[in-house]
């Protein structure tokens, strides 16, 4: 079965600083998606990043980028220029890359505060 | 463009009673998921739906719970003689197909009293 661990439950960065949230995952599966879903006080679910795992190029998105190591199982997120509005819970997520298994497996989350 | 829309955004039932929880998908999706998120846990999968077909329902608990996404109108979760244990968040999430990206809606928080 895959597992997303997300070891640390809280983090704090300074605002205009970098944050780095880390996420390990077990699988024994090859081809599969990985995700960081942000979700701030409202609770929406909001989709920060995407890494398909057989491109080797990590993803980025703004201030948004990804340390992707494979043979690691890991999948950090790097947020650059942090600002008061990114403090949220974060998950990091799993999914098969086949259709018929969509299913999304997720981490417990950790929520980062930021401080002006 | 409308996004993922669910309601209620909050129900609230007592010990007992039926709660119904609805789910539009984003407009051109046809494939729903159900999770559900414990107080400071993370998103659970419950059920995969497509049209009219049930298909991974590994997730949802044997007894009360049930999914369907009819071929006309929301997806319905449906959780009958509802406990205090079911006290939660339930998030709907849509995409085009299963192995697209899943574009979540803003939940419905049911209390059960």
């Amino acid at each position: 079965a895959q597992t997303v661990t997300q070891s640390q439950p809280e983090m704090s960065v300074q605002e205009a600083e970098t944050v780095t949230l880390s996420c390990t995952y077990d699988t024994s599966e090859s081809d599969y998606y990985l995700f960081w879903y942000k979700q701030p006080p409202s609770r929406q679910m909001i989709l920060v990043i995407r890494q398909e795992a057989y491109k080797q190029q990590n993803a980025t998105e703004n201030r948004f980028s990804v340390n992707f190591q494979k043979a690691a199982k890991s999948f950090s997120l790097k947020i650059s220029d942090s600002q008061l509005g990114d403090a949220a819970m974060y998950f990091c997520a799993y999914r098969i890359f086949t259709g018929a298994n969509s299913k999304l497996t997720f981490g417990k989350g950790i929520t980062l505060s930021v401080r002006p | 463009n409308a996004g993922v829309m669910q309601n209620p955004r909050h129900l609230v039932r007592r010990r007992g009673q039926e709660a119904r929880l609805r789910c539009s998908p984003m407009k051109g999706h046809s494939h729903v998921y159900w999770y559900r998120q414990l107080p400071e846990e993370g998103l659970k999968f419950m059920v995969y739906l497509q049209k009219e077909n049930i298909i991974d329902e590994s997730g949802m608990p044997k007894e009360r719970f049930s999914a369907e996404f009819p071929k006309e109108g929301p997806s319905i979760l449906r959780i009958q003689q509802v406990v205090r244990g079911d006290s939660a968040a339930y998030f709907c999430a849509s995409s085009m197909t299963g192995g697209e990206t899943q574009y979540f809606g803003p939940g419905t928080r049911l209390l059960v009293l």
